[in-house]
């Protein structure tokens, strides 16, 4: 059973930092790995997609690696500011029970980035 | 497109209670899912149809719920009769091939079931 894991849970750092946010799978097979943004009371917002076959993503200070063989994914975030306050959520999409798949999803990091 | 849409935003209903919630995909889109987000077990998957037909729906709790596609741009989640522990936030997803299979969420329902 594939499991997604995201530690720490919250973390507060003053703005400016560069930051590494931490994804970890049980099973390495999977189709891609999504990470996501989610405001207070607000849906969730895609920031970056990988496929199994690609290494890592860029969009603007942005940066997602996929190590798909050790079950880890890192997402990287430069010059923090304020307004990255929210929670990240990365999600793995898996093959499922008779030929379905779906998105595995860990329980989020909340991010407070301190003015 | 105005991405997903979902309604009600908020939902307050008194235990045992009929209550059914509504999505329409992004146009085009041939997958939707249906999530259910608490604090105890973060996301979990409920639903998900393709071309309008409910693929895999082993994470439906139990039989008072239920969903249906009758087309393309519409769907439900029906909960009845509503409990309690029913009270989350029911999110509507959708994606397709063209897309990569990136999913785009709907803003929520939160539901509160007193």
């Amino acid at each position: 059973k594939q499991e997604v894991t995201q530690i720490p849970a919250a973390l507060s750092v003053p703005e400016g930092e560069n930051l590494v946010l931490n994804c970890s799978f049980t099973d390495s097979a999977i189709y891609n790995l999504q990470w996501f943004r989610q405001d207070p009371g607000k849906g969730l917002t895609s920031l970056l997609l990988i496929q199994s076959s690609q290494r890592e993503q860029t969009s603007g200070r942005l940066n997602a690696s996929l190590d798909k063989s050790s079950g880890r994914s890192t997402l990287y975030i430069a010059a923090s500011q304020p307004g990255d306050s929210a929670t990240y959520l990365c999600a793995v999409r898996v093959p499922f029970q008779g030929g379905s798949e779906k998105l595995v999803f860990g329980k989020g990091m909340k991010l407070t980035v301190n003015p | 497109d105005a991405g997903v849409i979902q309604s009600p935003r908020h939902e307050v209903t008194e235990m045992g209670q009929e209550v059914t919630l509504r999505c329409k995909p992004i146009s085009g889109h041939d997958y939707l899912f249906w999530y259910r987000q608490t604090m105890m077990r973060g996301l979990e998957l409920l639903i998900y149809f393709n071309n309008n037909v409910p693929i895999d729906d082993s994470g439906m709790p139990e039989d008072r719920f239920s969903a249906k596609m009758p087309n393309a741009s519409f769907s439900t989640l029906k909960i009845q009769p509503s409990e309690p522990r029913d009270s989350a936030v029911y999110f509507c997803a959708s994606t397709s091939f063209r897309d990569n299979y990136e999913q785009y969420f709907g803003p929520g329902t939160r539901l509160t079931v007193t």
